[in-house]
């Protein structure tokens, strides 16, 4: 089964830390892969999409980079602030799966002034 | 920017009524997309639409669900007969092609009482 994992669960940090977000799936044909925010209660915002034949894609204070040979994603948030607070998605479109996106659970994040 | 757009933001209907969710994806997109959160749960994929025909569904999207494109601009999700375990937030999305980036509004939190 296709599935797409993401770790930790909830994350905590002081404001100013990097941190890193990570998100694992489980094949590695895909076409890309998506990171979005999500605010309590609000829609999904689309952060990057990297191709699948691409390393990484940077905005901003967010870089994120994929492995697709490993199964692997990260997002890297760069001098977190509060205002970084939300839960963070991952998502692919497998092969052969008409564009449908599989999520991950999300990453909550925290950040403390 | 064009971006997809979803009415109401926010529905509350009694158990057995029908709803129906509005979208308008963007105007050159070809693929179309329902998903649904239950809350503190995953994003799950619930049915695609392509070429003015379902090209997938998932095991949620049984015959108390439909989908239409009527006018060649509305994408819309009908619930025949809404259940408790329908509350959720319904996000339409849209894509040029079934590879490259999805594009998301902003949801419509539906309350089934």
């Amino acid at each position: 089964k296709q599935e797409v994992t993401q770790i930790p669960a909830a994350l905590s940090v002081p404001e100013g830390e990097n941190l890193v977000l990570n998100c694992s799936f489980t094949d590695s044909a895909i076409y890309n892969l998506q990171w979005f925010r999500q605010d309590p209660g609000k829609g999904l915002t689309s952060l990057l999409l990297i191709q699948s034949s691409q390393r990484e894609q940077t905005s901003g204070r967010l870089n994120a980079s994929l492995d697709k040979s490993s199964g692997r994603s990260t997002l890297y948030i760069a001098a977190s602030q509060p205002g970084d607070s939300a839960t963070y998605l991952c998502a692919v479109p497998f092969y052969n799966q008409g564009g449908k996106l599989i999520f991950g659970q999300g990453t909550e994040l925290s950040v403390k002034p | 920017e064009p971006e997809v757009t979803q009415t109401p933001s926010h529905q509350v209907t009694q158990m057995g009524q029908e709803v129906i969710l509005r979208c308008v994806p963007i105007s050159n997109h070809l693929y179309f997309y329902w998903y649904r959160q239950i809350l503190g749960q995953k994003v799950e994929f619930l049915v695609s639409f392509y070429n003015n025909e379902i090209s997938e569904k998932s095991e949620i999207f049984d015959d108390q669900f439909s989908v239409e494109r009527p006018d060649g601009s509305n994408f819309t999700l009908k619930i025949r007969s809404t259940k408790l375990e329908d509350s959720a937030m319904y996000f339409c999305a849209s894509t040029i092609d079934s590879q490259v980036e999805a594009f998301f509004g902003q949801g419509t939190r539906l309350t089934v009482v």
